[in-house]
């Protein structure tokens, strides 16, 4: 099983600043790797696959870069409703697996 | 416009079975290249990943958990049910279903292990005596 670690568990942010986000693969997934949201008490939201791929309707303040086992989520400029939590998922390998998530909080 | 809803019982007891029933439109499991997926989340805790269905019938499961699932789909009624049995109360959960939009290559054909596009909004399941 692929084990997807993220890091920090926490960043604390200011509203306007960069956020960086990581998500590391204990093996390679080439560039199958996805970036989710999830708002308390809501559904995940993707908002990245294939690495670097944003969805239709998901803004261009996110972006996403990396393959292998070294991924980066960065939100460019922080709005206040981006203070959540951030799940990467890999989709290279069975099983699925999923990170451990990493919390934005307003520095 | 997918959609995506769960619906089932909000409490089980140790060693019943759970059948979960996800309800979607917007696209149909009839079309190539769709599957739906469940995927669930223990209270503040991160999301696990259980099984998918695909529209050609075939399935995938979490090896961990392979021996006590089973998923299902009606096509006609635009369903797709999920049974867990032998529930234990470290199963309580949000359990989610999701639709994927398989990727597909000319050499290898559609690409079964995929992210999750859109999501239900969820239903709490609690295992308790």
């Amino acid at each position: 099983e692929i084990v997807m670690t993220q890091s920090p568990a926490t960043l604390s942010v200011s509203p306007g600043e960069r956020a960086t986000l990581s998500c590391r693969a204990s093996q390679s997934v080439s560039s199958n790797l996805a970036w989710y949201q999830q708002k308390p008490g809501q559904a995940p939201r993707l908002l990245i696959y294939g690495a670097s791929t944003r969805p239709t309707g998901i803004p261009v303040r996110f972006s996403g870069s990396g393959s292998g086992t070294e991924f980066t989520l960065t939100i460019s400029s922080l709005q206040s409703e981006d203070i959540t939590v951030y799940y990467c998922q890999q989709y290279d390998n069975w099983p699925l697996t999923f990170g451990q998530g990493t919390r934005l909080e307003i520095k | 416009q997918i959609t995506l809803k769960e619906s089932g019982p909000t409490l089980v007891k140790p060693t019943q079975s759970l059948t979960l029933t996800c309800t979607f439109s917007g696209f149909s499991l009839r079309a190539s290249g769709v599957g739906v997926g469940w995927i669930r989340q223990p209270p503040g805790k991160a999301l696990e990943w259980l099984g998918f269905i695909y529209w050609d019938d075939d399935e995938a499961y979490s090896p961990s958990l392979k021996t006590r699932l089973t998923i299902t789909k009606d096509t006609s009624k635009n369903q797709v049910v999920l049974i867990m049995t032998n529930m234990d109360p470290v199963d309580t959960a949000t359990y989610y279903c999701a639709h994927s939009r398989l990727t597909y290559d000319v050499f290898n054909g559609y690409n079964r292990k995929s992210r999750f596009d859109y999501w239900g909004q969820g239903t709490q399941v609690t295992v308790s005596s």
